[in-house]
């Protein structure tokens, strides 16, 4: 079993549509939560992160965490054709040399 | 402020052949990770370098090596490349201080072993 498992998709959603995508993971010390997207031939840039469990929301963005269900979370709210990328959920435990465990990640298509 | 730049952008080499992939990180970030990416198994976390010491590293065999230089700037090098060596590299860097800060990607290395 991998530390991280992420729905594989891909995922075809139309405008406006909200889209959620999922993480569950097995390492209990995992202490950071984070999102990335990346877009086709670009590195991945951080969307949301989150320390321990709860929400955390930054504009049509909601990030989940529950630590109990080892379980976390990305809603979009009024998805754009913009935000057709491919999305990535990544943890780490604590310290500072803690490296990222990264999903396989989800190709998400947003239709006009 | 400048992002994260990697040089060459686009590789192809011949198997048994050796590759040396550059990053230079943002300016004042002194913590450069390296991680490969393919469409099996994701983004996997081959090591980090701080202050010109390893600090971190992922379960990829002994020919996958880097180092880190006085300015930050990091190299990776694979040698004896093999098929399954063909990848995107990407590195990512970091203020790297005392807790986790957020990691800024480059675009990234294509490599391709023929």
């Amino acid at each position: 079993q991998k530390e991280v498992e992420q729905d594989p998709g891909p995922l075809s959603v139309p405008e406006g549509a909200i889209v959620s995508l999922n993480c569950t993971y097995s390492n209990s010390a995992f202490q950071y939560f984070m999102w990335y997207r990346q877009y086709s031939r670009k590195g991945p840039e951080l969307l949301m992160y989150t320390y321990s469990s709860g929400n955390k929301e930054d504009g049509r963005f909601t990030a989940q965490v529950d630590k109990s269900s080892k379980y976390i979370s990305l809603f979009i709210r009024d998805s754009q054709p913009s935000d057709s990328a491919t999305y990535l959920c990544a943890m780490s435990e604590a310290g500072a040399n803690s490296k990222l465990t990264f999903g396989k990640g989800i190709t998400l298509s947003v239709r006009p | 402020k400048a992002g994260v730049t990697q040089t060459p952008r686009y590789l192809i080499k011949t198997r048994g052949q050796q590759v040396t992939l550059s990053c230079s990180p943002i300016s004042g970030h002194r913590s450069v990770s390296w991680y490969q990416q393919t469409p099996g198994q994701g983004l996997q976390f081959l090591f980090e370098y701080f202050s010109e010491t390893q600090r971190n590293k992922g379960n990829f065999p002994g020919r996958f090596s880097g180092r880190q230089f006085s300015n930050s700037r990091s190299e990776m090098n694979v040698s004896t490349l093999e098929l399954g060596d063909s990848a995107l590299y990407l590195c990512a860097s970091s203020l790297g201080g005392s807790s986790l800060n957020e990691q800024f990607f480059g675009p990234g290395t294509r490599l391709t072993v023929l």
